[in-house]
C-alpha cells in the first residue's frame, strides 16, 4: 500500500519552461511535505518544504502548491534549467512524531537545453 | 544542514557474506534513519538508530538481517547479512535537522 504516489516516473521539458512535478498521498495524517532532488550517485538533497498549514511555499525558482482537500501536491520550477535534471522524490511525515519520511517512487525531470 | 559521510560508496559482494557500512554525522543528533533505495522503487526506511537503545525496525524488516549499532550521537552502522542479490540496492543513512532530512551519498550495493 503506497501512502505517497508519483504517477508520472518521467518528465522532459525545454530549458526556460515550467516544470511541474505531481504527487499523491492517501494517508490523512501526514501534515508536512517535502520535495528531495536526486542526482546519480548522490544521496537525496532537500529542496523544500510545505507544512498543512498552508497552501503555498515559494523558495527562488521552486515553489510547493499543497491541496489537502484532495491530498495532492505539486512542485513548480520556473524557469527550468538544465542542471535541474534530475529525479525528484516526493516525502510526508507527521510532524510532532519522529523524523521518519514516507517517500514516492520519484519522477525523472529531463530538462532540455 | 548536515554533513553526513557513509562508507563504502558501493561495494561487489559475493552472497552469503555480510556487509558493514558506516555513517559518520559532523554533529551530534538524536536519531539516524537508514534507508533503502531497491532498484526503481522509493526510499523505504529500514529502521531508526538511538543512541543508548535498541533500534526500531519497520515491518519487513529484522535485527537479525539488518544489525544496527549506535555507540554515539555522531555515528551508526548498519550490517546488511547473509547477503543474496535481493538484497542488492542503495542504502542511505539520514538524519533529522530542522525542517527537513538529510542523508549521506549512499552506498550501492551489489550481491552476486
Amino acid at each position: 500500500d503506497q501512502q505517497v504516489k508519483q504517477n508520472s516516473p518521467s518528465l522532459s521539458v525545454q530549458e526556460g519552461r515550467i516544470s511541474i512535478l505531481n504527487c499523491d498521498y492517501t494517508n490523512s495524517m501526514f501534515d508536512y511535505f517535502l520535495w528531495y532532488k536526486k542526482y546519480p550517485a548522490e544521496g537525496p538533497t532537500f529542496l523544500i518544504s510545505i507544512s498543512s498549514i498552508k497552501d503555498k511555499n515559494e523558495d527562488g525558482r521552486f515553489t510547493v502548491f499543497l491541496n489537502k482537500s484532495a491530498k495532492h501536491l505539486s512542485l513548480h520550477i520556473v524557469p527550468s534549467q538544465p542542471g535541474d535534471s534530475a529525479v525528484y522524490f516526493c516525502a510526508a511525515k507527521r510532524q510532532g512524531g519522529s523524523e521518519k519520511l514516507v517517500f514516492g517512487k520519484g519522477t525523472k525531470l529531463t530538462v532540455n537545453p | 544542514s548536515a554533513v553526513i559521510s557513509q562508507k563504502p560508496s558501493r561495494d561487489i559482494c559475493q552472497r552469503g557474506t555480510s556487509l558493514t557500512i558506516q555513517c559518520q554525522v559532523d554533529s551530534q543528533v538524536t536519531m539516524m534513519f537508514w534507508y533503502r533505495q531497491q532498484p526503481g522503487q522509493s526510499l523505504t526506511l529500514i529502521a531508526t538508530a538511538n543512541q543508548g537503545s535498541e533500534a526500531t525496525y519497520e515491518s519487513g524488516f529484522v535485527i537479525d538481517k539488518f544489525p544496527i549499532s549506535r555507540p554515539n550521537l555522531t555515528f551508526s552502522t548498519l550490517t546488511v547479512s547473509n547477503m543474496s542479490p535481493e538484497d542488492s540496492s542503495i542504502y542511505l543513512c539520514s538524519v533529522g535537522r530542522g525542517q527537513g532530512a538529510f542523508f549521506g551519498q549512499g552506498t550501492r550495493l551489489t550481491v552476486v
